[in-house]
C-alpha cells in the first residue's frame, strides 16, 4: 500500500512569489494535515482538511491557505512568500477524523526561499 | 493551548545501553499521547500511542512508553538500544475528543555509538 506523497521533493522560489505543494493522501484516508518544519521552530500544525472542508488552522498568517480535492488528495499555497517560510512542509492524512486516529506522514517538500 | 516539552535535545548512548526519554505536556483536559521517529534519510513513523486503558504502552522495535497522569509525563523507554535506533524522536499530543492536529515537542536527536 502506497504510504502519503509529496510533490515536488524540492522548491525554490524567491520572495513575493507563490508556492503551491502537492498531497496525496493514503488510500482510503479522509483527513489531510499540513505541517511546517522549520528550523529552530520544529514541528507546527498549519491547516486540516476533512470531508473537503478546511476544519481548522494553525497559528499562521492568511497568506498560508489549501484546499482539499474530491479524492482527498490536498495543496498548500503560500503567497507572498517571505524568507523565513524556508522550512520543510509535511502532510499527513488519517483514516477518519478521530482524535485518536493515527496520523502517516509524507517525506516533506522542501521550500526554499531566496 | 496545549504545549509539549521534551528536555533532552541530544542524547548520546553506547549499544546495549537503556533509553529513557523525557516528555512533558501541558494542558487541563484529557489527551491523546504519540511518539514519532525520524530516521536519517526517512519520514516520520509512529512509534507508539496512547488514548486510554493501560498507562504503559508497546510500540514497535522494542519501544514502550509510560503515562503518568499525575506527573503529565509520557516518558520512552528502551531497555537496550541498537546502532539502528539513531534517529530523532518527537513526543505529541492532542486533546480527546476536540482538535485533530497534533502538537509536537521539539524533538530529541538520540546517537546511538556502536
Amino acid at each position: 500500500e502506497a504510504g502519503v506523497t509529496q510533490s515536488p521533493t524540492h522548491l525554490i522560489k524567491t520572495r513575493g512569489q507563490q508556492a503551491t505543494l502537492r498531497c496525496s493522501p493514503i488510500s482510503g484516508h479522509t483527513s489531510v494535515y499540513w505541517y511546517q518544519q522549520a528550523l529552530g521552530l520544529g514541528l507546527q500544525f498549519l491547516l486540516w482538511y476533512d470531508e473537503g472542508e478546511e476544519r481548522n488552522r494553525g497559528n499562521f498568517p492568511p497568506r498560508f491557505s489549501g484546499r482539499q480535492f474530491p479524492n482527498y488528495s490536498s495543496e498548500l499555497n503560500v503567497n507572498a512568500l517571505e524568507l523565513e517560510d524556508s522550512a520543510l512542509y509535511l502532510c499527513a492524512s488519517s483514516l477518519w477524523a478521530r482524535s485518536t486516529d493515527t496520523q502517516y506522514f509524507g517525506p516533506g517538500t522542501r521550500l526554499t526561499v531566496l | 493551548a496545549q504545549s509539549v516539552s521534551q528536555h533532552n535535545h541530544h542524547v548520546i548512548l553506547s549499544e546495549a545501553a537503556s533509553l529513557e526519554l523525557g516528555c512533558n505536556y501541558s494542558y487541563g483536559g484529557t489527551v491523546n499521547l504519540f511518539w514519532y521517529v525520524q530516521y536519517p534519510g526517512q519520514h516520520l513513523q509512529l512509534l507508539l500511542k496512547y488514548f486510554s486503558g493501560d498507562p504503559l504502552v508497546k510500540g514497535i522495535k522494542g519501544f514502550e512508553a509510560e503515562f503518568i497522569k499525575s506527573k503529565f509525563s509520557f516518558n520512552l523507554r528502551k531497555p537496550s538500544v541498537q546502532w539502528s535506533d539513531t534517529a530523532e524522536y518527537f513526543c505529541a499530543v492532542n486533546p480527546s475528543g476536540s482538535a485533530r492536529q497534533l502538537t509536537f515537542g521539539s524533538g530529541t536527536q538520540l546517537t546511538v555509538l556502536p
